[in-house]
This record gives structure tokens, sequence and C-alpha cells, in this order.
């Protein structure tokens, strides 16, 4: 079944420690998303890609860097974790709707990162 | 800059009452707007959004410009209603495919 995926679903790390996520999905999407979610704050954008050689920062992309290693996979990294990153992470990919300017987003089952 | 904003964290209502979880957003252009719902234990997903002008599982949102609001209704609110619902929003001027989102309403139908 087409889907989207993240490894890991639970993740407890050290402040300053370096950390990935994943994302996988296939849906054969060429736009992929990283969101985190804060209580109170809602989602907000962190990176983006339109297809493998784009990359693009959202709203808060500071402490965050990403790589889309194939159309398939979009990966998520804190270089040196802080505990103000603790938050639930989504990917989501995207696809048209019709003629509409913006894509309907999938979105994964998200990551639960704690930065102690 | 383009803002959204859900006024209400939680709303709570009985089974069989209408139900209606507000959205203003604040842009300068012509927007495009969606409400995404979250049920327990599963992923965010897509419920309508303001072109398409649906009606999906019995929820509808009237985009009005005037109030620059997009509040989502239900006439008869069901158990299966309870989720968390976020307002987004996509500036048609560029940009089109990055969503900003409100901080959500939880809704909780009781019996």
């Amino acid at each position: 079944d087409a889907d989207v995926t993240q490894t890991p679903r639970n993740r407890i790390t050290k402040t300053g420690k370096r950390i990935m996520l994943e994302c996988s999905q296939t849906k054969g999407h060429d736009r992929m998303y990283w969101y985190r979610q804060d209580p109170g704050l809602g989602l907000r954008l962190i990176y983006y890609s339109f297809d493998v050689k784009d990359i693009n920062k959202g709203e808060i992309s500071d402490g965050y860097s990403v790589s889309r290693q194939a159309q398939a996979k979009f990966s998520l990294s804190l270089e040196s974790a802080i505990p103000n990153q603790t938050a639930l992470y989504f990917c989501a990919t995207s696809a048209p709707y019709g003629t509409a300017l913006t894509d309907t987003q999938y979105f994964g089952p998200g990551t639960r990162l704690t930065v102690l | 800059a383009q803002r959204v904003t859900q006024p209400e964290k939680l709303l709570s209502v009985f089974k069989g009452a209408p139900v209606e979880l507000k959205c203003n957003y604040s842009y300068s252009g012509s927007p495009e707007l969606f409400w995404y719902v979250q049920y327990s234990r599963q992923r965010l997903q897509l419920l309508l959004r303001h072109i398409s002008r649906e009606s999906i599982k019995g929820f509808t949102a009237d985009l009005n410009k005037g109030e620059t609001s997009f509040h989502l209704k239900k006439p008869f609110a069901q158990e299966e209603d309870s989720a968390m619902y976020y307002c987004a929003l996509s500036g048609v001027t560029g940009g089109g495919n990055k969503l900003t989102f409100g901080t959500g309403t939880q809704l909780k139908v009781e019996l």
C-alpha cells in the first residue's frame, strides 16, 4: 500500500548529539516536506524539496539540515541537538490537485523526539 | 506575511449538536484555504479545501473574504468527529505549495 513512513517513531537523545530522522514514501511524489509540531503552536515548516536537486528552507530551518537522497527519501538532521528541539516531527509528500495551485499533502505518522 | 488563527484550543459539544470550528486568516493576496484533521492514533489528513466546495463527512467550510474567515461547520456532531482539526493557508501568489497551519482545535463530541 503506497504510504509515507518515518523512522524512528520515538527517539530520546542528549544535548549535543547528532541525530537523523528518516522519511520514505512509496507514493511516487516529487515533493516532500518536514514539519515540527509543538503544543499550542501547530505545525511549522522546517524544510521542503520539490525534487531531488531542490532543497528549500522553511520558516524554522535554523539548527536543522536535510538531505534528499532519492525521490523516495528525505532525511532531517539535527547536527547538535538542543532541548528546545524536543517536538513531534512530521514528514509529508504532495501531489497535484487538478489545476489548483496547491497540492494535497500526505503525512507520515510522526517521530516523537526528546532531547534531554 | 501569512497567518492562520484558530482561537479555540478545545471545543466540546454534545452528539447531535451543531459544530463550528473557527478559523481566521491574514494574507494580502488571494489565499487557498484548507482543513486538515488528525483522528486519534492516525496521521494528519486533508479534510477539505475551499476550491472544491465539497462536503466531506458532513463538514462544510465557506471562505468569507470580507471577514477573512474559513470556519468549519457541521449541523449534527457525531462521536467519530472527535479529533484535532487544523486550518491551513497557502498563498496563491508564490509559495503555492507551502502551507501555514493554525494552532489547531481539539473537538470533543460527548454522548
